[in-house]
């Protein structure tokens, strides 16, 4: 069964750094490309950031560019998110979502973790 | 970016109504598309992919068709589960964007 479990988001405050990372089980996680996908209170869902099987390619929305780094270990079938200099735009709640198709990089995410909320406040 | 545009925001019919919810792109993105379900609390899920495949377990009275700009999402027998927002995403180009959903409410 595929399993993805985020973790690492508590309180932080404006312009502070945090790391979440997602562990994935059920799957060879080293096969398939994963993205970080995330939510605001009551508002709908925004793409973050996409990480190749290898590492390379990597793509990040606008919005977090610059100030956000994904990163994956194989070895560990582990997703990681490193954010800095956040905001308060940033408080949402965090996915890591699987892509569908392995050894593609042209694919849809098929399989959510429950999701880690990350709260930006002073 | 690509900018998806869905329509209806809010939808409300009766259990057993046939529904169409419709996801505009604001260039070709020829089949690259996924439709999800949303329910509270929970994790989006996967319904459709490449437009119009329908994923593994997902019961048959949902389909998708569309090419190119414009992309439907039909439920057929609505029913009291799919009370739910649905949301639309290219994955034509980076960055990947989602439209703004469609929350579809049981009369």
């Amino acid at each position: 069964e595929v399993q993805l479990v985020e973790s690492g988001g508590p309180l932080v405050q404006p312009g502070g750094s945090l790391r979440l990372s997602c562990a994935a089980s059920g799957f060879s996680f080293s096969n398939f490309g994963m993205n970080w996908v995330r939510q605001a209170p009551g508002k709908g869902l925004e793409w973050v950031s996409f990480i190749s099987r290898s590492s390379s390619p990597i793509y990040y929305a606008d919005s977090v560019k610059g100030r956000f780094t994904i990163s994956r270990d194989n070895a560990k079938n582990s997703l990681y998110l490193q954010m800095s200099n956040l905001s308060v735009e940033d408080t949402a709640i965090y996915y890591c979502a699987r892509d569908r198709d392995a050894f593609s990089t042209s694919s849809c995410p098929d399989y959510w973790g429950q999701g880690t909320l990350v709260t930006v406040s002073s | 970016d690509i900018q998806l545009t869905q329509s209806p925001s809010t939808l409300s019919a009766s259990v057993g109504d046939r529904v169409t919810i419709t996801c505009r792109a604001s260039q070709s993105i020829n089949t690259w598309l996924a439709w999800y379900q949303q329910k509270p609390g929970k994790a989006p899920k996967l319904l459709i992919y490449k437009a119009s495949n329908l994923e593994i377990g997902v019961p048959s009275r949902f389909s998708g068709s569309g090419s190119g700009t414009e992309f439907t999402l039909t439920i057929n027998t609505l029913q009291p589960d799919d009370s739910a927002t649905y949301y639309c995403q290219q994955f034509s180009t980076y960055p990947r964007t989602f439209g703004q959903g469609t929350k579809v409410d049981i009369k």
